[in-house]
């Protein structure tokens, strides 16, 4: 069955510094795969969508690559800031079918910045 | 404009009762998906509906059903609920069916005694 981990349930770095997270998958090859945050008690907010012929996107301080042969995402956040401080979910999906409210999220990775 | 709107915020149900949760749609957009979300986990697909049609469908038992309406908002209901179905529930919107980015409402936390 199609699997998705998310490296760490929770990830502490300091302000300034620049938080990895990384996204795993297993059992299928998404056409794309996106990237979105959640604050406690609130629903997530999109944040990059990268599709599979792209190897980087950025916007602002935040970077997310897509390797398929790794079968893997990475998450950047540079400068980081309190205000980052949130669970971040990753989504590979696949485009096919127009089913795309179909989502299959990981577990979440816990970011807290400390000033 | 208005984000996606959901109601009520908070329920609190007893084991065997049903419970019916309400999305509205940001205006525009035809898809509407729900998503239960339990403490610590992502959040995981229950229905999809575009253009009033059933469009997917996640592993959940009978006891849930969807229905979206002529102006797209949408409604799920849960029958004899368990305490096991206490969670958030989230309402996603988007422009079309697919490959795009869903806009997420603030959910309905259900509480199940």
């Amino acid at each position: 069955s199609q699997k998705i981990e998310q490296n760490s349930e929770a990830l502490n770095i300091q302000e300034g510094k620049t938080a990895t997270l990384t996204c795993n998958y297993t059992n299928y090859s998404p056409a794309y795969l996106q990237w979105y945050r959640q604050d406690p008690g609130r629903g997530p907010v999109f944040l990059l969508l990268i599709r599979e012929n792209e190897k980087e996107k950025r916007k602002e301080r935040l970077k997310v690559t897509f390797d398929t042969t790794l079968k893997q995402s990475l998450f950047h956040i540079t400068a980081s800031q309190p205000a980052d401080s949130a669970t971040y979910l990753c989504a590979p999906s696949n485009d096919s079918g127009g089913s795309q409210g179909n989502l299959i999220f990981g577990k979440g990775t816990k970011l807290s910045v400390k000033p | 404009d208005a984000g996606v709107t959901q109601s009520p915020t908070h329920l609190i149900k007893t084991r065997g009762q049903h419970v019916t949760l309400r999305c509205s749609p940001i205006s525009g957009h035809k898809s509407v998906s729900w998503y239960q979300q339990v403490l610590g986990q992502g959040p995981q697909f229950i229905f999809q509906y575009y253009e009033k049609e059933e469009r997917g469908r996640g592993n959940f038992p009978d006891r849930f059903s969807a229905r979206q309406f002529p102006n797209y908002s949408s409604e799920l209901n849960v029958n004899a609920l368990l305490l096991g179905d206490s969670a958030l529930y989230l309402c996603a919107s988007s422009r079309l069916g697919g490959g795009e980015k869903l806009f997420f409402g603030s959910g309905t936390q259900l509480s199940v005694l």
